[in-house]
């Protein structure tokens, strides 16, 4: 069945890059998503990614897609202590009335 | 920016009670979703719900579950008896028109179930 998996932890010194990765099993996603959940808060959409695309850059954010793998990276450069939070992969076909599945998130920790 | 809306935030209730959750979705948008998201796990989907009807629902999402979209503005989970496992965070989503499914969530209700 449809799976979406990533690391529980990541952590970071601030200012440093973070990349996040996660690895997707369901071959007709469509699209591919990040999502931010910060302690207490909902579901942030970051960004997201077409399957026919590689790469998207939005600001300090990069998403880099091996589709052959399914896999899906987050890049975020020069992470600041407000980037402290859940990051969650998720993945869709992309019809309007589909789910979304997502992984397990990512903590994203700052060291100083 | 328009946003979906959730209330209330927390809700506390005693095992077999009713519940109804409560959501207004983004104003032009068209389909609606619910999630949840039990402590330290993923976030799974409930149902989906279009035209009127629900579109999809999960295994989770069993006879003591229904939605409803009672006027046109809120879209409502009711837990008709609800579980100790029921308690979870629950979560509301919608989208609009175009190609994108690009689902906006609203900041969620705490169901503690006691």
């Amino acid at each position: 069945g449809e799976d979406v998996e990533q690391s529980l932890f990541l952590s970071v010194r601030e200012g440093d890059s973070s990349v996040i990765n996660c690895t997707y099993t369901d071959s007709s996603s469509t699209y591919l998503y990040w999502y931010k959940q910060e302690p207490g808060a909902g579901l942030q959409l970051l960004t997201y990614i077409f399957s026919n695309m590689d790469m998207k850059q939005d600001q300090r954010l990069t998403v880099l897609l091996n589709k052959k793998d399914k896999h899906l990276s987050l890049r975020i450069a020069d992470t600041q202590t407000g980037d402290s939070a859940i990051y969650f992969c998720a993945e869709s076909t992309g019809n309007r009335d589909d789910k979304i599945i997502f992984g397990k998130g990512t903590r994203l920790h700052i060291l100083p | 920016e328009p946003e979906v809306t959730q209330t209330p935030s927390h809700q506390v209730t005693q095992m077999g009670q009713e519940v109804i959750l409560r959501c207004v979705p983004i104003s032009n948008h068209l389909y609606f979703y619910w999630y949840r998201q039990i402590l330290g796990q993923k976030v799974e989907f409930l149902v989906s719900f279009y035209n009127n009807e629900i579109s999809e629902k999960s295994e989770i999402f069993d006879d003591q579950f229904s939605v409803e979209r009672p006027d046109g503005s809120n879209f409502t989970l009711k837990i008709r008896s609800t579980k100790l496992e029921d308690s979870a965070m629950y979560f509301c989503a919608s989208t609009g028109r175009g190609s994108r499914n690009t689902q906006y969530f609203g900041p969620g209700t705490r169901l503690t179930v006691l």
